[in-house]
Order: structure tokens, then C-alpha cells, then sequence
């Protein structure tokens, strides 16, 4: 199995700024996940995070507003631009094992005021 | 477009029997998927299906009929601590997992 985690846990930020999320894995992985979950709302994929190359972003996300690094194949970052409350949410990384498992960080609760 | 149904909420009694359903329409079909989310916390994996039938562990059991795009998962001996919500996902023809909203189980006394 794959142990992820999450910094920060959680954060309140005031609308306008920007915070960077880091996703540290305990092994090498090719890919990593990028999630949004809105209270009580289902998961939202971001992006996609490969090592080597740019992330690949779903339709309505932007790399702009969700810059994404991925400096080798342990670690990845997803900064969330320009926030507005609609940012509240809990961002989540994730990561595919094996041919039928994903494992989930602990997620962080963003709140934008 | 892809879809992926399952009720937003259901109430059981501790020690009974529940069955979460999940209906789906997707564009190709790699596999159904069941996680456990606790408030708070990240998603869980419970099961995986990719043949149609019934795969068993312990006191979850998951049911897939592919023809049907249909699948539900069953919760029996209800414990207070299986409180939470239960998400369907399946996997589709690029491998993306489409994810459901989540039922939220709610266990009572």
C-alpha cells in the first residue's frame, strides 16, 4: 500500500491570495491525482500529475488557477490562485496501486473568506 | 455524458442489513469501485468489480451487473462506526474514475 500525506491539514485564507498544497508519497508513483471535493458534493479530478511533464487538466480547470509541480515521483504540489470563497473545499491527492486500488491523502479543508 | 446515481442518504439500525445501490452510465466500463468516507476524512477502499456477480469480504459484499450498469453494496452485521458515506466510482474507457456523490449512511441504536 501507499501512505500519503497532506500539508497543510487545513487553512483559512482571505480571498485574492494563493496557497500551495504539498502531497509527499512513501513510494514512487507515476502518477498523481489531484482531487476537489465540495461539501457533500462528489470528487472532482483537477488534474493529473505525471513526473517529467505538465499536468494534464480537466475540462473547467485551469492551469493558471491551479498551478501544479511535480519534481520527481514521491512529491507534487497544487497551489490554488487568486482564491474566492467558491474555493472552499477539501483537496484531496490520490494515487493509483496496482490495477484496482487508489489511495487517498488525508485532504485539505480550505476555507476562503 | 457520464452519470453515476446512488440514493444521498439512507438510516439502518445497528446489527441489521443494508444494500447501497449505484447506477451508472459511462462511456466504456473498467471496473466499479466502492469507498468508505468518514466525515473529515479521506475515502477508503472497500471493493473493486470488474466481473459481473457478487464478491464477498467479510461483512461487505459488492454486486455488479454490467448489462444492467448496475451494482450495489451490502453491509450486514450494521456496526455504529460503519456511519458514513459510501462512494460508488467507475473506472471508464480512458481509466478516469467517474465518482458518485456518496450515499450517507447513518446508523442508529
Amino acid at each position: 500500500s501507499a501512505v500519503i500525506s497532506q500539508k497543510p491539514s487545513r487553512d483559512i485564507c482571505q480571498r485574492g491570495t494563493s496557497l500551495t498544497i504539498q502531497c509527499q508519497v512513501d513510494s514512487q508513483v507515476t502518477m498523481m491525482f489531484w482531487y476537489r471535493q465540495q461539501p457533500g458534493q462528489s470528487l472532482t479530478l483537477i488534474a493529473t500529475a505525471n513526473q517529467g511533464s505538465e499536468a494534464t487538466y480537466e475540462s473547467g480547470f485551469v492551469i493558471d488557477k491551479f498551478p501544479i509541480s511535480r519534481p520527481n515521483l514521491t512529491f507534487s504540489t497544487l497551489t490554488v490562485s487568486n482564491m474566492s470563497p467558491e474555493d472552499s473545499s477539501i483537496y484531496l491527492c490520490s494515487v493509483p496501486w496496482g490495477y484496482n486500488e487508489q489511495f487517498f491523502g488525508p485532504g485539505t479543508r480550505l476555507t476562503v473568506l | 455524458g457520464q452519470n453515476i446515481d446512488q440514493p444521498t442518504e439512507m438510516t439502518a439500525t445497528e446489527g441489521a442489513i443494508v444494500q447501497i445501490n449505484c447506477t451508472y452510465q459511462t462511456s466504456g466500463f473498467n471496473g466499479l469501485f466502492w469507498y468508505q468516507q468518514h466525515a473529515g476524512e479521506a475515502p477508503t477502499f472497500l471493493s473493486y468489480n470488474v466481473l459481473d456477480g457478487l464478491e464477498e469480504k467479510g461483512r461487505f459484499s459488492s454486486f455488479l451487473s454490467r448489462s444492467k450498469g448496475y451494482s450495489y453494496l451490502l453491509l450486514k452485521e450494521l456496526q455504529m462506526k460503519d456511519s458514513a458515506s459510501y462512494l460508488c466510482a467507475v473506472r471508464d474507457s480512458n481509466y478516469q474514475l467517474i465518482w458518485g456523490a456518496g450515499t450517507k449512511l447513518i446508523i442508529k441504536p
